[in-house]
Formats: C-alpha cells, sequence, structure tokens
C-alpha cells in the first residue's frame, strides 16, 4: 500500500523561530491535506493541498504531486503552534496517516 | 467549522462492559472513518464506509464494531471492555468524490476512553 513519511519525527525551537515540515508519498494521491493535533487531542484542518502552494497567516503549504512531496512552513512560531502535524492522503478513498511531526515551541 | 460530533468526550468504565462511542455529522457526507489513536501517536484506520448499509474493517485489527443505518450516524460498540481499549477513539466524513477529484477531511473531538 502506499507510504506516507513525515519528517522530522520529532522538533524542538525557541519561539519565534521558523520550521519545514515534510510529507513524503509513495504513490499519485488525489487529496493531500495538514492537520495540526493540540494538546487536547483535536485535529484541526489546516490546509487541503492536493498541489500548489496556499497561505493562511503564518502558515503555508506547497505540494509538488509530481514528486509526491508536501512541505508545510511555520514562521514567527509560537508556543502555541506546540502539538503534532500530521499529513494525511486520500488513495481509493482511503485516508492514510504519517507518524506526525511532534513540534514543541520553547517560550 | 466542521458539524461533526463526537459522544461521549471522556468515558471511563470496567473491564467487560458494553459500551457505544457516537459519531454524528450534519454535512450530508456518504464517507466517515473511525480511527484509533495512542496519545500524540499516529492514528490507526479501524472502520470505514462509503455510505448506508456499507462498512468496511481498516488496517488495524480491532474487536470493535459499526453500523451505518443512517447517512449521518456512524456509532461504534465495544461489546466487552478491556484495558487494552483504553486510547483515543477519532471519527471522521469527508464527501463522496471521484477518484480524481480530492474532498476535504473534517474530524470530530474524539473520545477519550479508559477502561479500568
Amino acid at each position: 500500500g502506499i507510504q506516507v513519511e513525515q519528517s522530522p519525527p520529532d522538533l524542538i525551537l525557541q519561539e519565534g523561530a521558523n520550521s519545514t515540515l515534510r510529507c513524503n508519498f509513495s504513490d499519485s494521491v488525489n487529496n493531500l491535506q495538514w492537520f495540526h493535533q493540540n494538546p487536547w487531542g483535536q485535529l484541526i484542518n489546516l490546509f487541503y493541498i492536493p498541489s500548489g502552494t496556499k497561505q493562511n497567516g503564518r502558515l503555508s503549504a506547497t505540494t509538488v504531486a509530481t514528486e509526491r512531496y508536501s512541505l508545510l512552513y511555520i514562521s514567527s512560531s509560537q508556543t502555541t503552534d506546540s502539538g503534532v502535524y500530521f499529513c494525511a492522503v486520500v488513495l481509493d478513498d482511503k485516508i492514510i496517516f504519517g507518524k506526525g511531526t511532534r513540534l514543541h515551541i520553547l517560550p | 467549522e466542521a458539524d461533526i460530533y463526537q459522544t461521549p468526550r471522556y468515558l471511563v468504565i470496567g473491564t467487560g462492559k458494553k459500551i457505544t462511542l457516537e459519531c454524528s455529522q450534519t454535512m450530508g457526507h456518504d464517507k466517515m472513518y473511525w480511527y484509533q489513536q495512542d496519545p500524540g501517536m499516529e492514528l490507526h484506520l479501524i472502520h470505514y464506509s462509503y455510505g448506508v448499509n456499507s462498512t468496511e474493517k481498516g488496517d488495524l485489527s480491532s474487536e470493535s464494531t459499526v453500523s451505518r443505518i443512517r447517512t449521518e450516524h456512524f456509532p461504534l460498540t465495544l461489546e466487552s471492555a478491556r484495558p487494552s481499549h483504553t486510547s483515543q477513539y477519532l471519527c471522521a466524513s469527508a464527501p463522496a468524490g471521484s477518484r480524481t477529484s480530492g474532498n476535504t477531511i473534517y474530524f470530530g473531538e474524539g473520545s477519550w476512553l479508559t477502561v479500568v
């Protein structure tokens, strides 16, 4: 089946720093989304981005579908950005998640 | 905002009890999913449904069962809970679409289950 790999697995940054999270996938997909899971376990939609680039405030994402990867950029990190970031791809109506990147923003 | 709801949010029950976790969505989505997740770890698909009367097992073997009698409702049942079932259970939904088009996935807030 399709493999979804996220890197790095863990990231610790000082408040104000920028970060780039990566998601590689092994097959063509119809849909790719980025989620942020907060400390209470809730998954928040960040971007639906099967291709191209989108921006929302300090966050932006780029997916290069032909090369099978997506990047999530976080600029000027805040402590509230801490949590786990997941990418998920859809193939044949199944949603497959990566293992996540655990981001810790230090005050 | 997504209109997908899970109840209960938190539940502590004794071993051997039967429990049902409820999931409802008001968006008319055909596709619904249940995931199991230990805190901070990866999500494992345990059940999914493409529509009414359609249910399939996911990639992770689970002792739970599901039903899809109505489009908006996708409950998950454990007939006899065990401590190994302690986890967070996340419900998700997405609209139907062709395989050449993508659709946004929406998650409920999750149900935290502790079996003692």
